[in-house]
């Protein structure tokens, strides 16, 4: 079946441009995570979700990032106003309920 | 607080060689589940393995196996007769049963395994 999916692939954006990343999570999943993952780190949790609700935003680095999921399934993260520091690669997962987790193939971030 | 430390940053073998990449993780809950994760180059993240904290039986899957010890809070990870299609990135996770976190992993910061021929 169809695992999760990101799009875009790779974005670069100017300091100060919006940017959006898409999430579509495996069909039924009901939590949804972002994770960003800075080279050669590990990913780190951003924000959770269960269905359409946002659960856990605690890792959001500031005020700038903010993510939704208005109808339970696909999600997007924006961040506002790009800064240098956020390049990275965001990481989606889907998981049923509390199993293990499905990636996709991430977005990769550069900030110029 | 919840931390999981993966002390080798990089281990290189030659093919056939037996190889344990090293986790050791912090949590103050009494129930957690602890994962491994491979990250080949192409950077997707594949699932290998979850373990929840009453089961310490080991596991073993063809050529990989685990080894968890509570009594030493570490999780760690064999793989024999190594393969170069191991060549990878292996991260050690941790969730813990907290609900609205929904299971969110806390991740090591990887251990680069590179199998030569």
């Amino acid at each position: 079946g169809a695992g999760v999916s990101q799009s875009p692939r790779y974005k670069v954006a100017k300091r100060g441009q919006d940017v959006a990343l898409r999430c579509d999570p495996i069909s039924g999943h009901v939590s949804l995570f972002w994770y960003q993952q800075a080279l050669g780190q590990g990913p780190e949790f951003l924000t959770y979700f269960q269905n359409e609700a946002q659960l856990d935003k605690s890792g959001l680095p500031s005020d700038r990032f903010f993510a939704e999921r208005p109808e339970g399934s696909v999600s997007t993260l924006k961040i506002q106003r790009t800064q240098q520091e956020d390049s990275a690669v965001y990481l989606c997962a889907s998981s049923l309920r509390r199993d293990e987790q499905y990636f996709g193939p991430g977005t990769r971030l550069t900030v110029t | 607080a919840q931390k999981v430390t993966q002390a080798q940053t990089e281990i290189s073998v030659v093919e056939k060689e037996d190889v344990t990449l090293d986790c050791v993780y912090e949590t103050r809950d009494t129930t957690y589940y602890l994962f491994w994760y491979k990250q080949p180059p192409s950077g997707e993240l594949v699932f290998l393995i979850r373990r929840n904290s009453f089961d310490e039986q080991n596991e073993i899957s063809g050529r990989y196996s685990w080894n968890f010890q509570k009594s030493t809070s570490s999780f760690n990870f064999t793989i024999t007769a190594s393969q170069v299609v191991d060549s990878a990135v292996y991260f050690c996770a941790l969730s813990e049963s907290i609900y609205n976190q929904g299971g969110k992993l806390i991740f090591g910061q990887g251990t680069e395994l590179s199998v030569k021929p």
